[in-house]
């Protein structure tokens, strides 16, 4: 059975950092891309960041380049998401989601998503 | 960056009844290995969205057949035969074809 289970969010400080974590299993970790998708209250989806199976690729939405960064440790089954300088509009659900394998990596959307970890970007 | 736009944003719905939503995208979404990726979610309230559809027609396990998707180029359809209850949801297009990959607004279908 293929499990996504976030952890890490909470409340910061505008400014503040957080780092995310979504431990996988069920599946080879490595064979397949993995991004991040937020929601924020009451609002809709917004893709964030991905990365491919071996870690060589890296994407980012212009809303979150330069202060976030994806990482992955394919020995231990575990997506990451620093995120640095946060801002009260990064407030919101991050969701972990499995992209695809090989070539296809993201392109044919998230066939798991986890249940989200909440972020609070407030003073 | 493509911009992806549904209608409606809301779709009141009587149960057995059909329901239909459309996604439009502002660039082609066919990619340059020849194929078109477009992907369709629902996310029940209080729940992480799951994965209808992708590459625009293809049902993922365990979705019903009442689902279906079609379309191309820039415009595209997620229809429902009939609706049922367990169907309540917001429904979001996604595409993959280009950088950043780009969600619709999303749709809420409710029963009339």
């Amino acid at each position: 059975e293929v499990q996504l289970v976030e952890s890490g969010g909470g409340l910061v400080q505008p400014g503040g950092s957080l780092r995310l974590s979504c431990a996988v299993s069920g599946f080879t970790f490595s064979s397949y891309a993995m991004s991040w998708v937020r929601q924020a209250p009451g609002k809709g989806l917004e893709w964030v960041s991905a990365m491919s199976g071996s870690g060589d690729i890296t994407k980012y939405a212009d809303s979150v380049k330069g202060r976030f960064t994806i990482s992955r440790d394919n020995s231990r089954n575990t997506l990451f998401l620093q995120m640095n300088s946060l801002r009260a509009e990064d407030t919101a659900v991050y969701y972990c989601a499995k992209g695809g394998s090989g070539a296809t990596g993201t392109k044919a959307g998230f066939e798991y998503w986890g249940q989200g970890t909440l972020v609070t970007v407030s003073s | 960056d493509v911009v992806m736009t549904q209608s409606p944003l809301s779709l009141p719905v009587t149960l057995g009844q059909p329901a239909s939503i459309s996604c439009r995208s502002s660039q082609s979404l066919v990619h340059s290995d020849g194929n078109t990726y477009l992907n369709w979610f629902q996310q029940r309230p209080g729940q992480s969205p799951r994965r209808l559809i992708y590459k625009v027609s293809n049902r993922d396990s365990g979705v019903p057949d009442r689902f279906s998707g079609s379309g191309s180029g820039t415009d595209f359809t997620l229809k429902i035969s009939r609706v049922e209850a367990e169907d309540v949801a917001v429904y979001y297009c996604m595409q993959g074809s280009h950088w950043p990959r780009t969600f619709g607004q999303g749709t809420k279908l409710e029963i009339k």
